[in-house]
């Protein structure tokens, strides 16, 4: 089966270093995706991985491990406007361009 | 303004009412897809395009169908609504199937009673 797996929620501190993890099983794999969505409001693209290792924008860094089916979304400096739910993705199999999503992860930033 | 322009946002039907709900971009985007998003299910795809009149379905296209006459437009029929099918739905865009970024509109909330 597919399956994508990202914890339920997360708390930080403003200013600190939070790291979200995704895991996935899905049949083929065309590229790993984040996406930002606050309350209410729709997804916005954050980052692509398509082949191993890390992809670095501004305060955003997500890394791929394509054999160990792992990503992790790393937000640094910490801001407020941050707490929103954070949505791991897959496309594939090759061929298609279906995505599966995770459930998301709820990001609480703290003053 | 480059945009994904959902209606209606809001919807309150009853059980079997034929909808369309619609989906337009203006920024001469090639796939198209339509997305909906549950409590505890996440954002699920329900159908996709690649272009004028190429459809594909994705995970939960049961009970909707698609059409895709112009590039800018998709819409997403409900033939035949049932209270399951009460969500919150996202139509989305990108340049092309293999581009790294969708456009999510703003949504449209769906409730059928």
């Amino acid at each position: 089966g597919q399956n994508i797996d990202q914890p339920t929620e997360m708390t930080a501190t403003e200013g600190a270093i939070v790291q979200i993890n995704c895991t996935y099983q899905t049949s083929g794999f065309n590229g790993l995706f984040w996406y930002q969505q606050h309350a209410g409001e729709a997804p916005t693209f954050l980052s692509y991985n398509v082949l191993d290792g890390l992809e670095e924008k501004g305060r955003f860094s997500s890394f791929l491990s394509r054999s160990k089916g792992y990503s992790y979304l790393l937000l640094k400096e910490l801001q407020m406007k941050d707490s929103a739910s954070y949505l791991c993705a897959v496309r594939g199999p090759s061929g298609t361009y279906k995505y599966i999503f995770g459930t998301g992860t709820r990001l609480k930033v703290l003053a | 303004e480059a945009q994904v322009t959902q209606n209606p946002r809001y919807l309150i039907t009853v059980t079997g009412k034929k909808l369309t709900v619609t989906c337009s971009q203006n920024m001469n985007h090639e796939y198209m897809s339509w997305y909906r998003q549950d409590p505890g299910l996440g954002l699920r795809q329900i159908y996709y395009s690649m272009n004028v009149e190429v459809t594909d379905k994705g995970d939960v296209p049961e009970g909707y169908k698609v059409s895709r006459k112009e590039k800018r437009n998709f819409p997403l029929i409900l033939e035949s609504p049932s209270p399951n099918q009460t969500s919150l739905y996202f139509c989305a865009s990108s340049l092309g199937g293999g581009a790294h970024e969708q456009y999510f509109g703003p949504g449209t909330r769906l409730t059928v009673t």
